[in-house]
This record gives structure tokens, C-alpha cells and sequence, in this order.
């Protein structure tokens, strides 16, 4: 078990650029989730998989954003045409199971800054 | 909608002391409520959580919560503080067939020496 993994770690652009952040789960984890995390907030719900299946997005998550997970193991997150409000800290958490008391294993994020 | 709320977003306490970090929830049917804490640099832990049986939830590094319905919290303590409990507290709720977690703002634990 080598835990939830984020690349890259942190990423700096310029306003308008596109850019693409990867989420690798733990092993045979169903679930696959983003949130966000701004300063001196917790995270904030954008989208969740159960395998390669989005089931639900957030109003957070504008037409800007997409996210996937092609066969049901990792997952990216595209931002495109990037504004200087989607700087944050992108959060990638997978569980197990599919029940809503199941732990969710944070990965450490990936910290955007949009100049 | 389920939502918490973190009362204080700073607490600082002494080695030793006693942690007290509050939460209280809102939710129109039975939650599911659980703390994370936050180190510099890191993902979030879970601590502990709440899943309806135990009212008294006993979770890793000597914290535990308490639901209690009636206040409607499910406040975070430990009995004596230590200078690697530094970090910030997320307390999260959920309900049952509900997609997201909800977190709460978080509260900053600063242990003094």
C-alpha cells in the first residue's frame, strides 16, 4: 500500500494556459475523488468516480474543468483557460468500498498557481 | 443540506494541557461525521469518525470525539497535548446515499512548549 500519489506537486501557469493534474489511487480502490482546498478553507466536493464512472460533479466544477479515470485506476484534471480564482490546492482522495463511512486516503495535492 | 461548522480557527495550547476543538453540525437526517488532521505538506488523516453505533469515538494518536445529538457537536479532545498534535483539524460530515463529504473550515492547533 504506497498510498494516494499526485503529479505534480505543485504547478505555477500563466492565466488562459491549460493544465492537467494526475491522481493515482490506491490499489483497487473503487472510489476516486476531487476536491479543492483554498487558504484557510477545508476541501470543497468537485467530482467523484466508482471506477471509471463520473457519478456526480459539483456546481463548483465550471465547463472549464473536466476530469476522467479511463479504466477505472487513475485520474486526471484538466483545467483549461485557467483564471487567477483556480488558484489552489487540488485534493485527490480514494476508499475502498462504496459506503459513505468508508475512509477516504488523501493524497498530499498538487498546489496551483495561476499568475 | 449537511454542513459543519468549526468554532475557532486558531487554538493554541500548552504541552500538557488539554485539546478541545469544537464542531457542530447541521443535517436533516442522521450524519456521519468524522476529524481529519492536516500536517504541512501533507494530505489529510482520518482521526476518527462517527457511524451511528458508539456515541464516544476513540481514534489513532489518543484523540477522541463525542457525538452528542442534543448539542448537535462532535467535539474533538485529548487530555494532554504534544508538541507533534501541531497541525490543522478538519472536522467532515456526510449522510447516508449523499456523494460529498462537507468539511468544516479547520482549526489550527498551535502546541506552546
Amino acid at each position: 500500500d504506497t498510498g494516494v500519489s499526485q503529479d505534480p506537486r505543485h504547478k505555477i501557469t500563466k492565466r488562459g494556459q491549460n493544465v492537467t493534474f494526475r491522481c493515482d489511487p490506491i490499489s483497487e480502490h473503487n472510489r476516486l475523488y476531487w476536491y479543492r482546498q483554498t487558504l484557510g478553507q477545508g476541501p470543497e466536493f468537485l467530482t467523484y468516480f466508482q471506477n471509471e464512472a463520473q457519478l456526480e460533479k459539483s456546481r463548483l466544477l465550471s465547463d472549464r474543468f473536466s476530469a476522467e479515470r479511463p479504466k477505472g485506476s487513475f485520474s486526471t484534471l484538466e483545467i483549461q483557460r485557467t483564471e487567477q480564482g483556480d488558484s489552489a490546492m487540488y485534493l485527490c482522495a480514494s476508499t475502498q468500498g462504496l459506503a459513505e463511512t468508508d475512509t477516504q486516503y488523501f493524497g498530499p495535492g498538487t498546489r496551483l498557481t495561476v499568475l | 443540506a449537511q454542513s459543519v461548522t468549526q468554532l475557532g480557527s486558531h487554538v493554541s495550547v500548552s504541552e500538557g494541557a488539554l485539546v478541545l476543538l469544537r464542531c457542530n453540525y447541521s443535517s436533516s437526517v442522521p450524519p456521519y461525521l468524522f476529524w481529519y488532521v492536516q500536517y504541512p505538506n501533507q494530505g489529510l488523516q482520518l482521526l476518527l469518525k462517527y457511524t451511528s453505533a458508539a456515541t464516544l469515538v476513540k481514534g489513532i494518536n489518543g484523540f477522541e470525539a463525542e457525538f452528542k445529538k442534543s448539542e448537535t457537536s462532535f467535539h474533538l479532545t485529548k487530555p494532554s497535548a504534544h508538541m507533534s498534535d501541531a497541525a490543522e483539524y478538519f472536522c467532515a460530515v456526510r449522510i447516508l446515499l449523499g456523494d460529498d463529504m462537507r468539511f468544516g473550515a479547520g482549526t489550527r492547533l498551535t502546541v506552546k512548549p
